[in-house]
């Protein structure tokens, strides 16, 4: 599992409220990525790390912020949570890019009412 | 747009049976491709790489090939077993800066006794 760790696992939330994701590694990964998985839909980006403070917006960046103070933790945060970032969310690690993998964390799922 | 297909969208073999997984992607140019393993509630792993200049890579019982020219990929799973049962997902990487991997929606194989 490459050393990450995501909480919660499961969390049901009412919308409106805000949610915060974080995602643990403990092999001092570069980059760092979180991403969202919905039926019917391939996993897509949402935001990366390329190292503390260095981030960038994925794909489906809306409605979604996140922070990098520390290299081993990088927290996801919905403002607002609506019905439609009822998903899974995935953190993958990776050391570098070329041919490098990304490592999945397992995952946190997230309903909102 | 850089686009991953795959084909079937599920399928269900018996144990023992081989199968043939499709993945074909408009993604140029590309860096290389990986076909990822997801059990169910957890997060994809890795199964094989491949750069444009390789043809097939095989990971025991799974061989991967790869037509750069066709833009086409095949995952291979011979004598399956229960524990095959997951989605596999394709994945490519582009060859340009910090685009990001480009996801399939996975085909779902559930294998039976």
């Amino acid at each position: 599992d490459a050393g990450i760790t995501q909480s919660p696992r499961h969390k049901v939330t009412e919308t409106g409220t805000p949610v915060t994701l974080r995602c643990h590694q403990t092999e001092n990964h570069r980059y760092m990525y979180w991403y969202r998985q919905d039926p019917g839909h391939g996993l897509r980006l949402i935001h990366y790390s390329y190292g503390v403070k260095d981030t960038d917006k994925g794909e489906v960046s809306d409605g979604y912020s996140v922070s990098r103070s520390k290299t081993e933790d990088f927290l996801l945060t919905l403002e607002s949570a609506t019905s439609s970032q009822t998903s899974v969310y995935f953190c993958a690690v990776a050391i570098g890019g070329g041919l490098d993998e990304q490592f999945f964390g397992p995952g946190t799922r997230l309903t909102v009412l | 747009k850089n686009q991953v297909e795959q084909s079937p969208q599920s399928l269900i073999i018996l144990e023992g049976k081989n199968c043939t997984l499709q993945c074909n992607y408009t993604v140029s140019p590309f860096s290389n491709l990986r076909w990822y393993k997801q059990d169910t509630g957890r997060g994809p792993v890795s199964l094989t790489i491949m750069t444009f200049s390789e043809n097939t890579k095989s990971n025991g019982r799974y061989t991967a090939t790869l037509d750069a020219d066709t833009k086409q990929s095949s995952l291979h799973i011979t004598a399956s077993q229960l524990s095959d049962s997951a989605s596999y997902i394709c994945v490519v990487r582009p060859n340009s800066g910090n685009t990001p991997l480009v996801f399939g929606k996975g085909t779902r194989l559930s294998v039976i006794a």
